[in-house]
């Protein structure tokens, strides 16, 4: 069964650039959609954005300004880059498959602001 | 965007009682509607989808109801594995959204 999982820094400094990758195993990444949640430390649930394998996105008018969100079929995998963190955006970070009902998620990853 | 309320937000019961979590949306939604359980620490989990459509594994004790813009989540008889935080969330339009959250604890 197709298993997800993030990867990158945990810390970012005000400012820089967030960068997280989502490996997905045990099935391919075509022809599917891939969006990023995140989760608040305390808090609830926002979807951030979506892709799907050809490269179609979707983002959350509240974060499009600042998101971009890629696929590289080749390696199984999609990214997220948010541009110009704030400590707003310290939260965990889920990479999910679907844009309507998610699953399967992954574990998440915590990435903190901080300088 | 569309906003979900959940309620309540907290709710204490005991084991082997019947509960149900409200979600209203503020417009309709068609049954675009998915039910999240979520343990600390862990990521959310899909229980059921299209409104009342259980998700593959999902113990049957687990349902979920409604139409239009009012939606619930049923659980016939808590079992100590099912004190957790509930979300709903709608897929009508984008942005996907969810509600604030559910904590169901222990009495």
């Amino acid at each position: 069964q197709v298993q997800l999982q993030e990867s990158g820094p945990g810390l970012v400094k005000p400012s820089e650039t967030l960068s997280l990758t989502c490996s997905v195993s045990g099935g391919s990444i075509s022809p599917d959609y891939w969006s990023w949640i995140r989760q608040p430390p305390g808090k609830g649930l926002e979807w951030i954005g979506s892709i799907y394998y050809s490269g179609i996105t979707n983002y959350n008018p509240s974060l499009k300004s600042r998101v971009t969100i890629s696929v590289d079929t080749s390696k199984n995998q999609f990214s997220l880059k948010l541009r110009s963190v704030t400590t707003t955006d310290t939260a965990v970070y889920y990479c999910v498959r679907g844009t309507g009902a998610f699953d399967p998620w992954g574990q998440g990853i915590l990435v903190t602001v901080s300088s | 965007d569309i906003q979900m309320t959940q309620s309540p937000s907290s709710l204490s019961a005991s084991v082997g009682d019947r509960v149900t979590i409200t979600c209203r949306a503020s417009q309709g939604i068609t049954n675009s509607l998915a039910w999240y359980q979520q343990k600390p620490g862990k990521a959310p989990n899909l229980l059921l989808y299209a409104a009342a459509k259980l998700e593959s594994g999902v113990p049957p004790r687990f349902s979920g109801s409604g139409s239009g813009t009012d939606y619930t989540l049923t659980i016939s008889s808590l079992q100590p594995e099912d004190f957790a935080t509930y979300y709903c969330q709608q897929y009508f339009n984008i942005p996907p959204t969810f509600g604030q959250g559910t904590k169901l604890e222990i009495k």
